[in-house]
């Protein structure tokens, strides 16, 4: 069974970092494509990030661009992201996704952690 | 940015009802579309992949469907266990970008 259980989130203070992991299991993990989705409260879901199985590709959406850094340690099962100069806005319960394989393809979001929610406050 | 215009932002229905949801992209997307349910507190699940095909788990009363660039999420004979968040996404290019949702209420 995949699980995806994500760690690391809290109050922070505007400007001030913080890493979120995501530890993965029943599965190998360094075969799938992972990413980082979040949805601010009550509000709906925004892609943040995407990473290539191996780590080589990386993907930000515009907003977290040169703040977030998405990463993998495939030796531990484990992703990572990593939040720098956070703003009020990255206030959000943040997702660990996975990819979905088919027959012949693969997909993005497929499974989706239980989420961890960053508060960005002072 | 490719923006995905979901409709209806809420609906109220009944049990047994069919209801369909709809996301029309502002570019063309192919078959890249992905819907996803979300119950209040809960993480999304995936429902459908790739616009039309079923993801395991899910029942047959859900469907997917393409015409253009509208997207469509049909329920047939809707159960209360349907009652929840739909969001539509697309992942032919980045940024993915995801519609605002549609919630389900019961009358």
């Amino acid at each position: 069974e995949v699980q995806l259980v994500e760690s690391g989130g809290g109050l922070v203070q505007p400007g001030r970092s913080m890493k979120l992991s995501c530890a993965a299991s029943g599965f190998t993990f360094s075969n799938y494509g992972m990413a980082w989705v979040r949805q601010a409260p009550t509000k709906g879901l925004e892609w943040v990030a995407t990473i290539s199985y191996d780590g080589s590709s990386t993907y930000y959406r515009d907003s977290v661009k040169g703040r977030f850094t998405i990463s993998r340690d495939n030796a531990k099962s484990t992703l990572y992201l990593q939040m720098n100069s956070l703003r009020s806005e990255d206030t959000a319960t943040y997702y660990c996704t996975r990819e979905g394989y088919t027959t012949d393809y693969y997909y993005p979001l497929a499974y989706w952690g239980q989420g961890t929610l960053v508060t960005v406050s002072s | 940015d490719i923006q995905m215009t979901q409709s209806p932002s809420s609906m109220s229905v009944s049990l047994g009802d069919t209801v369909t949801i709809t996301c029309r992209a502002s570019q063309d997307v192919g078959i890249y579309v992905n819907w996803f349910q979300q119950k209040p507190g809960k993480s999304p699940r995936r429902m459908i992949y790739r616009a039309t095909n079923l993801a395991d788990g899910v029942p047959s009363r859900f469907s997917g469907s393409r015409s253009g660039s509208d997207y469509s999420l049909t329920i047939s004979s809707l159960e209360s266990e349907d009652v929840a968040d739909y969001h539509c996404l697309q992942y032919d290019e980045y940024p993915y970008t995801f519609g605002a949702g549609t919630k389900l209420e019961l009358k």
